[in-house]
């Protein structure tokens, strides 16, 4: 099946500071979503982006899905940003979503 | 919309004991998935279903589970018996799908097995 490697594993920031978080995939995807986990467990969608650049707010996304990548950007962190950002992507052959271990994130007051 | 709507939220069972999740999907959405989250295998899904239909159930862990879906609006996954290593959280999530879209999921039930 399809490989999802994201990095970094673990990341702490400084309130106020701007990140990077990496997604590659290992084949061709019809979906690729990057989620949200708070810190009460609740998954949260933040993109749907197979292919392009979506921005809200403070978080945006790139996916270039010929290079099999997708990058989540946040700017001005917040404390509220914590928690853990999975990215998980849909083969073209499925409908199944596979998961990457996703990047716990830490922002410090 | 009320979202995926997920009950128990939380369980505590004794080893042996059969435990039932349930799901309400959204309203209108024809795919249902079931993912189990722990922290040494991440969100695995166990088993979708296409308009009521399992389509996939190769995550299933072993015939101890079972997941049925009698009507559009209502999924369970069931585990008999139960075991220490099922704790887990359980995720259930659903979607409109043409050709991928975007999946939403419950916020989960939290099992425990002792």
């Amino acid at each position: 099946g399809i490989q999802v490697e994201q990095s970094p594993p673990d990341l702490i920031l400084q309130e106020g500071a701007n990140s990077t978080l990496r997604c590659n995939f290992s084949d061709s995807v019809n979906n690729l979503q990057w989620f949200h986990q708070n810190p009460w467990g609740q998954l949260i969608n933040l993109f749907y982006i197979p292919s392009g650049t979506k921005q809200n707010g403070r978080l945006s996304a790139t996916t270039v899905a010929t290079e099999r990548y997708s990058l989540l950007y946040i700017s001005s962190s917040q404390t509220t940003d914590s928690g853990v950002y999975f990215c998980a992507v849909e083969e073209t052959s499925g409908s199944r979503l596979t998961f990457g271990e996703g990047t716990q994130l830490t922002v410090n007051p | 919309d009320a979202g995926v709507i997920q009950s128990p939220r939380h369980e505590v069972t004794e080893m042996g004991q059969e435990v039932t999740l349930r799901c309400k999907p959204i309203s209108g959405h024809d795919y249902l998935f079931w993912y189990r989250q722990t922290m040494m295998r991440g969100l695995e899904l166990l088993i979708y279903f296409n308009n009521n239909v399992p389509i996939d159930d190769s995550g299933m862990p072993e015939d101890r589970f079972s997941a049925k879906m009698p009507n559009a609006s209502f999924s369970t996954l069931k585990i008999q018996p139960s075991e220490p290593r099922d704790s887990a959280v359980y995720f259930c999530a659903s979607s409109l799908r043409h050709a991928g879209n975007t999946i939403y999921f419950g916020e989960g039930s939290w099992l425990t097995v002792v």
